[in-house]
C-alpha cells in the first residue's frame, strides 16, 4: 500500500488562474480531509469530504471546492488564484471520520502562485 | 475562538537531556489532542492522542484542562528525535494544527 498519494508533487500557475489538485487515499480509507500549508505554518483545515458530500468547513472562501469520487478519491479546486495562494497543499485520509480514527497524510502539492 | 498555540518555533537541546514542548489551546467544548511529527523528508504523521494515553517513542503528553495545555514531554532526548512537532486539536470533524516546534537535539 502506497499510502495517502496526492498528484501532481508541485505547480506552477500565475494570477487568476484556475487549479486541480488530486489525492487517492491510504487503501480501506473512506474520508478524505483538505489542508493548506503556508511557509512556516501549521496545516490549516480546508474541508473535509465523506460519502462524497462536504461534511464540514474551516475558514476559507468559496473559491476553494472540492469533490470526492465513488472510489473515494477526491479533488481540490481553486479558482481565481490569488498570490496568497501559494503553499503546501496536504490531503489527509481516514476511515470513517469518528471521533477516534488518524489521519494519514501523503506528501502534498506544492502551489505557487505567480 | 478555537486555537493552538506553540509558543516555541525551535528547541534546541543536547542528547539525553530532558525536552518539553509547550502546547495550550483554546476549545469551548471538549476536543480531542493530538501530537504530529514529520521528520526531514517524510510525511506529517500522528505521533499520539490524548485519549490513548499511552507513550510512542518514550513521548508521553498530558491533557490538562485547567491549564488547557497538552505539554509534550520525553526525559531523555536522541538524536533521530530531531523533527518537526505539531501540537493539534480536533473538535468535530475539523482538526486544528499549531504553528509548531521545530526540535534540534545536539550530540
Amino acid at each position: 500500500d502506497a499510502g495517502v498519494t496526492q498528484s501532481p508533487t508541485h505547480l506552477i500557475k500565475t494570477r487568476g488562474q484556475q487549479v486541480t489538485l488530486r489525492c487517492s487515499p491510504k487503501s480501506g480509507h473512506d474520508t478524505v480531509s483538505w489542508y493548506q500549508q503556508a511557509l512556516g505554518q501549521g496545516p490549516q483545515f480546508i474541508f473535509q469530504y465523506y460519502e462524497e458530500e462536504e461534511r464540514q468547513r474551516g475558514n476559507f472562501p468559496d473559491r476553494f471546492s472540492g469533490h470526492q469520487f465513488p472510489n473515494y478519491s477526491s479533488e481540490l479546486n481553486v479558482n481565481a488564484l490569488l498570490l496568497g495562494d501559494s503553499a503546501l497543499y496536504l490531503c489527509a485520509s481516514s476511515l470513517r471520520a469518528g471521533l477516534t480514527d488518524t489521519q494519514y497524510f501523503g506528501p502534498g502539492t506544492r502551489l505557487t502562485v505567480l | 475562538a478555537q486555537r493552538v498555540t506553540q509558543p516555541e518555533k525551535l528547541l534546541s537541546v543536547f542528547k539525553g537531556a530532558p525536552v518539553e514542548l509547550k502546547c495550550n489551546y483554546s476549545y469551548s467544548g471538549s476536543p480531542e489532542l493530538f501530537w504530529y511529527v514529520q521528520y526531514s523528508r517524510q510525511r506529517l504523521q500522528l505521533l499520539l492522542r490524548h485519549i490513548s494515553r499511552e507513550s510512542i517513542k518514550g513521548f508521553t503528553a498530558d491533557l490538562n484542562k485547567g491549564e488547557t495545555s497538552f505539554h509534550l514531554k520525553k526525559p531523555f532526548a536522541q538524536e533521530e528525535d530531531s523533527a518537526m512537532y505539531y501540537c493539534a486539536l480536533r473538535g468535530g470533524f475539523k482538526t486544528i494544527f499549531g504553528a509548531g516546534t521545530r526540535l534540534f537535539v545536539k550530540a
